[in-house]
């Protein structure tokens, strides 16, 4: 049973148009939530995080917007770039897990292609 | 400076043989994670080391896998008698230290074909 969802394998957006990546989960108990974005034969990169006491978090092109109510978190990147052509992990985790708060629960990740 | 390393980038065994994946940790890092990737799946926890406390082996799929830190900072993944199922990408990370929440830092994997 998956705990974490990204359910569009793949997207393609025009370089300098917005990308949305989506992200859904279904444990309530997750209170923090971070997005990897992993390059082919590089291990996954971390690229921002949000708690799940904010709603929205901002770093340069990447934001991060979370929806509590509806389980559902999304990453938004604009402008895109060619660079930005990666395949992108939604991961959370329960905090509060004690000997668990340390595992990290990832979906099975979003391909994006910024076509030039 | 260095990340985290990874040894070997890709092994092919022969089912039924046994395979030892390698992780150098960042220098200075307390806490030391094993995940693996299966052919369109995310990545799945397998086992967590944290200094000298004793490793949580929850995420481990079977009896024929193992793996130890030796002196707290090298870890060794071991599969006994691989199975064709065992194929994946083996990642392994490391982070600071425990308490709050602290980034993990990945390797690059290893690529594992057990034919």
């Amino acid at each position: 049973d998956q705990q974490v969802k990204q359910n569009s394998p793949s997207l393609s957006v025009q370089e300098g148009r917005i990308s949305i990546l989506n992200c859904d989960y279904t444990n309530s108990m997750f209170d923090y939530f971070l997005w990897y974005k992993k390059y082919p034969a590089e291990g996954p990169t971390f690229l921002i995080s949000i708690s799940s006491i904010k709603d929205k978090n901002e770093d340069g092109r990447f934001t991060v917007f979370l929806n509590k109510s509806a389980k559902h978190l999304s990453l938004h990147i604009v402008p895109s770039q060619p660079g930005d052509s990666a395949v992108y992990f939604c991961a959370a985790l329960n905090r509060n897990s004690g000997a668990g708060s340390y595992q990290l629960t990832f979906g099975k990740g979003t391909k994006l292609s910024v076509i030039p | 400076g260095a990340g985290v390393s990874q040894s070997p980038s890709n092994k092919v065994t022969e089912k039924g043989k046994d395979v030892e994946l390698r992780c150098d940790p960042i220098s200075g890092h307390t806490a030391l994670y094993w995940y693996r990737q299966s052919l369109g799946q995310g990545l799945e926890f397998l086992i967590y080391f944290q200094g000298n406390s004793a490793p949580d082996k929850s995420g481990l799929p079977s009896d024929r896998f193992s793996a130890e830190r030796t002196g707290g900072s090298v870890s060794t993944l071991t599969i006994q008698r691989t199975q064709q199922e065992d194929s994946a990408v083996y990642l392994c990370a490391s982070s600071p230290l425990r308490g709050s929440y602290n980034e993990q830092f990945f390797g690059p994997g290893t690529r594992l074909t057990v034919l």
